[in-house]
């Protein structure tokens, strides 16, 4: 079936660095979702791509969308402490969310 | 705003009995979901529901069953539990019209001993 793959597991940085996690697949996506999931929290819609070389900002948040549709990232720009925990890119395969194994985050003041 | 709401938030079992989640999805949502995620894994599609019917099924065990109810609520029944149920549960609840976004509820952490 349908399999995103997402590196890195990790990413430790100091507070005002930047940070970026990649989804790839081998197939074609019809779309990518990201999501984000705070420690000992449930996960949070944050965008959906569809359009293949779509990029979106949310703030300090840029996602952008392959133009081959294959592959995904997320970049934040200057991290604070807020933005700790994992974020999951997810394919929606009619309906039902295919997730990546998702980026933890920590960020040290 | 009204959020997806998830009883109980903690449950203890032991091993071969039965458990029963319950999901009670965003007013005026039509589609709900079941997700089980492990420790440090990430969420695995268990089954949906659309308008009432089942709308597609993962890789949910035989001993579990889910339905959605006459008011939209939802719950997912297991049994016979083993050890490796213990994980986190996420129902999540979505309008299908509105596009891809699903709304998750805060989860039930299931402890199978």
């Amino acid at each position: 079936g349908q399999q995103v793959m997402q590196i890195p597991q990790y990413q430790h940085v100091q507070e005002g660095e930047d940070f970026t996690t990649y989804c790839n697949s081998s197939t074609t996506l019809s779309n990518i979702q990201w999501y984000k999931q705070r420690p000992g929290g449930h996960p949070v819609f944050l965008i959906q791509l569809v359009k293949s070389g779509e990029v979106k900002k949310q703030k300090r948040l840029t996602f952008q969308f392959g133009e081959a549709k294959k592959n995904s990232s997320l970049h934040i720009t200057a991290t604070q402490t807020t933005d700790v925990g994992t974020y999951f890119c997810a394919y929606n395969q009619g309906g039902k969310l295919i997730f990546g194994q998702g980026t933890e985050l920590s960020v040290k003041p | 705003a009204a959020g997806v709401i998830q009883s109980p938030r903690h449950l203890i079992k032991e091993k071969r009995e039965t458990a029963t989640l319950k999901c009670y999805p965003i007013p005026r949502h039509d589609t709900v979901y079941w997700y089980q995620q492990g420790p440090g894994q990430d969420p695995q599609f268990l089954i949906s529901f659309y308008e009432k019917m089942q709308s597609d099924k993962g890789s949910i065990p035989d001993r579990f069953s889910a339905q959605q109810f006459s008011d939209y609520h939802s719950e997912l029944n297991m049994s016979s539990l083993e050890l490796g149920d213990s994980a986190l549960y996420f129902c999540a609840s979505s309008l299908r019209l509105a596009g891809g976004e699903q709304f998750f509820g805060p989860g039930t952490r299931l402890t199978v001993l």
